[in-house]
């Protein structure tokens, strides 16, 4: 079965500072991306970035990147220069595909980033 | 443009109502999402329209029923909703399903309160 485990339910941070969320995933697709979601209160579930499992370099967005370790399923979304706007739900998701014609994304439990000032 | 949009945003029915959820998107995408999300909790895939075909049904209540009249428009009609029932409803969509690579895009989602 396809899992996918956030073991922080809550973190904070101080604004300007970093902060690292973790994710480990289980999955027996051998072609596959990972994905990390922003949902702050305004609910809408923003992509933040995405991660190829075949590619060997760490994907990077702007103040967010990924530290992607295949061999011990672990996806960890670091977010450098913390600002009162990544307040959020974060999720980690990984995808299973289906019938050929539409996957399914499996989301862990999410945790909740609070930015102090 | 990355752009999905829901209405309405919030909508307050009682037990015997009928209405409809309203989904859009404009991106060329091939497939179509409901999700149900209780607060605290992650989004719960309930419903996926592929090629506009239904090809995920998650075991849902026959209360909810989804539909897509065409590419760019998916509608999820709700009938004699029990409470419990209250919730965010997401509607997302992605470009190429099945593939690794496919993406979801989530609308802003729309609240529900059932009375």
């Amino acid at each position: 079965a396809q899992t996918v485990t956030q073991s922080q339910p809550e973190m904070s941070v101080q604004e300007a500072e970093t902060v690292t969320l973790s994710c480990t995933y289980d999955t027996s697709e051998s072609d596959y991306y990972l994905f990390w979601y922003k949902q702050p209160p305004s609910r809408q579930m923003i992509l933040v970035i995405r991660q190829e499992a075949y590619k060997q370099q760490n994907a990077t967005e702007n103040r967010f990147s990924v530290n992607f370790q295949k061999a011990a399923k672990s996806f960890s979304l670091k977010i450098s220069d913390s600002q009162l706007g990544d307040a959020a739900m974060y999720f980690c998701a990984s995808p299973r595909a289906h019938t050929g014609t539409a996957s399914k994304l499996t989301f862990g439990t999410g945790t909740r980033l609070q930015v102090t000032l | 443009d990355t752009e999905v949009t829901q209405t309405p945003k919030h909508l307050v029915m009682g037990m015997t109502n009928k209405k409809s959820l309203k989904c859009e998107q404009h991106m060329g995408h091939r497939a179509m999402y409901w999700y149900k999300q209780k607060a605290k909790k992650p989004p719960e895939l309930m419903f996926v329209y592929s090629y506009e075909k239904l090809s995920i049904n998650e075991s849902v209540p026959s209360r909810f029923s989804p539909e897509c009249p065409n590419s760019s428009l998916l509608n999820l009609h709700l009938h004699a909703l029990q409470p419990e029932d209250s919730a965010l409803y997401l509607c997302a969509s992605s470009q190429e399903p099945g593939l690794a690579a496919d993406t979801q895009y989530f609308g802003p989602g729309t609240r529900l309160t059932v009375l």
